[in-house]
């Protein structure tokens, strides 16, 4: 099985910081990487897919990078909207899902 | 617009089963693989069934094999997942997603806000 590890668990910041999320994968995944945002009692939403990939409708501010083990989401200029919890997920083998970072307002 | 609704949760004792059941709405539905999704406090998001647009492959996630059945109607734009022999750690919000048309995009690209489905003695 592939593992999917973010850092931080929990990122707090204030609105118009820049942030940047971390996901390592246990194993080469090439760029079969997605990231998701996720608010209180609502599914995931896909943001970036392929790595780097945005997402249809996704604002610019979200942007993604990384291949083989380390990737990164960063967002600039954090807005209200972006205070949610952020999941990394690979797609090389399956799918499987880190443990999610979520984003507090400081 | 593009949307996927669940139904068929409940609360239900170990050993039970439940029927869950996905209304597509908005696009082909046909032309798309579907998923089922997991989400547990403790086991977080989890992967759990997949099927392929015309329901000829499916697969599972190890621990859900032999117990859970995914299937589909095309004829009616719906997804089921049939769970029997439920255990309480598959008590979870179960997702229905939609898995993207290209290969850059097999992962989920539309979900549906979520059944709860509760196992407890």
């Amino acid at each position: 099985d592939i593992q999917m590890t973010q850092s931080p668990s929990t990122l707090s910041a204030s609105v118009g910081d820049r942030l940047t999320i971390t996901c390592r994968a246990s194993q080469n995944i090439n760029d079969w990487l997605a990231w998701y945002q996720q608010k209180p009692g609502k599914a995931p939403k896909l943001l970036i897919y392929r790595a780097s990939n945005l997402q249809s409708g996704v604002p610019s501010r979200f942007s993604g990078s990384g291949s083989g083990t380390e990737f990164t989401l960063t967002i600039n200029s954090l807005q209200p909207d972006d205070f949610a919890t952020y999941y990394c997920q690979q797609y090389n083998f399956y799918w499987t899902f880190g443990q999610g970072t979520k984003v507090e307002i400081k | 617009q593009v949307q996927l609704m669940e139904s068929g949760g409940g609360v239900v004792h170990p050993g039970r089963s439940l029927r869950l059941t996905c209304a597509a709405s908005g696009f082909a539905f046909s032309n798309y693989a579907m998923n089922w999704v997991r989400q547990s406090p403790g086991q977080g998001l989890e992967w759990v069934a997949f099927i392929s647009y015309d329901g000829s492959t499916k697969d599972y996630v190890d621990s859900v094999k032999g117990r859970f059945t995914i299937s589909r109607d095309n004829s009616r734009n719906t997804l089921y997942l049939e769970m029997n022999s439920l255990r309480v750690d598959d008590t979870a919000v179960y997702y229905c997603a939609r898995e993207g048309h290209t290969t850059e995009l097999q992962t989920f690209d539309i979900w549906g806000q979520g059944t709860k489905v509760g196992v407890s003695p």
